[in-house]
């Protein structure tokens, strides 16, 4: 069974702070890696895939991959109220398509 | 900006009947997929469908289930004989390539069993 960890929170961090949201999958074959976001009763929303071990930013959002670790992580830079929301993180089926996905972290920026 | 279209928003079904959800998945998207949400689960993958076939199923896609596409544009989930516990939020996605490109989700059917 390929399971996806992550800390269902809640996380509180105060507006402009730093969020940092943790994952880790037990499938050592896994190749892809995806941080989704989703709002209450919506459907997830794609914010970050990473594929190498490392960081990749884009705009506020960093993602960390360590496969030695069987770790990644998002990052979540000048939080904003908006950001309030479940993120998800999901890791493919190695050498399919499919997506394993964990409880996902809720994280409540307060203003 | 493209996207995934799902059919109805919100389907209530008495237990025993059978249930079609529809998707649209975006135009030149090659792999579709279904998944579920139970309320306050997680998110959990049901079929992949790819070239007219299914290429990967969960162990919850059991004879109760079948996908379609009839068309050419729509996509759907046919589910017999539903069930009190196949209530759930069900997602369509499609993905323009397969692998490290991420999913476009539908903003999902939400089905109740009664």
């Amino acid at each position: 069974q390929k399971e996806v960890e992550q800390n269902s929170g809640p996380l509180s961090v105060p507006e402009g702070a730093i969020a940092s949201l943790n994952c880790t999958y037990s499938d050592r074959v896994s190749q892809s890696f995806f941080w989704y976001r989703q709002y209450s009763g919506k459907s997830p929303e794609l914010i970050m895939s990473i594929y190498s071990n490392g960081d990749k930013e884009d705009g506020r959002f960093t993602a960390q991959l360590n496969k030695a670790s069987q770790y990644v992580s998002l990052l979540i830079r000048d939080s904003q109220p908006s950001d309030s929301a479940t993120y998800l993180c999901a890791v493919n089926a190695g050498g399919a398509n499919n997506l394993f996905f964990g409880t996902g972290t809720r994280l409540t920026v307060i203003p | 900006e493209p996207e995934v279209t799902q059919t109805p928003s919100h389907q209530v079904t008495q237990m025993g009947q059978e249930v079609i959800l529809r998707c649209v998945p975006i135009s030149n998207h090659l792999y579709f997929y279904w998944y579920r949400q139970i309320l306050g689960q997680k998110v959990e993958f049901l079929v992949s469908f790819y070239n007219n076939e299914i290429s990967e199923k969960s162990e919850i896609f059991d004879d109760q289930f079948s996908v379609e596409r009839p068309d050419g544009s729509n996509f759907t989930l046919k589910i017999r004989s539903t069930k009190l516990e196949d209530s759930a939020m069900y997602f369509c996605a499609s993905q323009g390539t397969g692998g490290r490109n991420g999913y476009t989700f539908g903003s999902g059917t939400r089905l109740t069993v009664v």
